[in-house]
């Protein structure tokens, strides 16, 4: 079956350290996304991409970073992460950037910054 | 100011009851408005996605409304069980190519 997949599930990094969080999907969507979820907030995007070498910032892309080299995954990069960046991750995809289409969610990554 | 309110913050009931959650939303211009369920440690899982033209959606023992002039929307949850315990999350769409706007949700606690 195709799915979603996040990895690591949970990492604990040091304020400062580069962060990779990876983000794989079998539904050959072009369309990827990632946003955080934090207490008292909805799920904010990050940023988000409709395919291979097209990259958008969303509402909170300072500190954020990805890359498309192929449709599978879209990792997200904390180029050097802050406490402000504890939060929980998730990877979601669609098949098209019309507004109708459902969003796949990944099971998410809870990070912790030290 | 694009924003989704989602009331209650917060529910309890018993098990086999009903109960409806409230969604307002100020998007515009509007495209759609989806439920997500998701489970604690979970990630979202689409419950319905209604577009501007439909009242009413339905999926199992949940029912969606949406009233697109007064934008508001409601789930409805018939004979509540345990695993509807989760978090219930508004989401609405406006024209295509724009982002997706997330209310807060609401927790659902179902007891026995």
């Amino acid at each position: 079956d195709a799915e979603i997949t996040q990895s690591p599930r949970h990492k604990i990094t040091e304020t400062g350290r580069q962060v990779t969080l990876a983000c794989h999907q079998t539904w050959n969507h072009n369309n990827m996304f990632w946003y955080r979820q934090d207490l008292g907030h909805g799920l904010r995007l990050i940023h988000y991409s409709y395919g291979v070498h097209d990259t958008n910032k969303g509402e909170v892309s300072d500190g954020y970073s990805v890359s498309r080299s192929n449709t599978e995954d879209l990792p997200l990069t904390l180029e050097s992460a802050a406490s402000s960046q504890t939060s929980v991750y998730f990877c979601a995809s669609s098949e098209s950037s019309g507004s109708y289409y459902e969003q796949f969610f990944g099971p998410g990554t809870r990070l912790t910054v030290l | 100011k694009n924003q989704v309110e989602q009331s209650p913050q917060s529910l309890i009931i018993l098990e086999g009851k009903n109960c409806t959650l409230q969604c307002n939303y100020t998007v515009s211009p509007f495209s759609n408005l989806r439920w997500y369920k998701q489970d604690t440690g979970r990630g979202p899982v689409s419950l319905t996605i209604m577009t501007f033209s439909e009242n009413t959606k339905s999926n199992g023992r949940y029912t969606a409304t949406l009233d697109a002039d007064t934008k508001q929307s409601s789930l409805h949850i018939t004979a509540s069980q345990l695993s509807d315990s989760a978090s219930y999350i508004c989401v609405v769409s406006g024209q295509a190519g724009t982002a997706l706007i997330f209310g807060k949700g609401t927790t659902l606690s179902v007891s026995s």
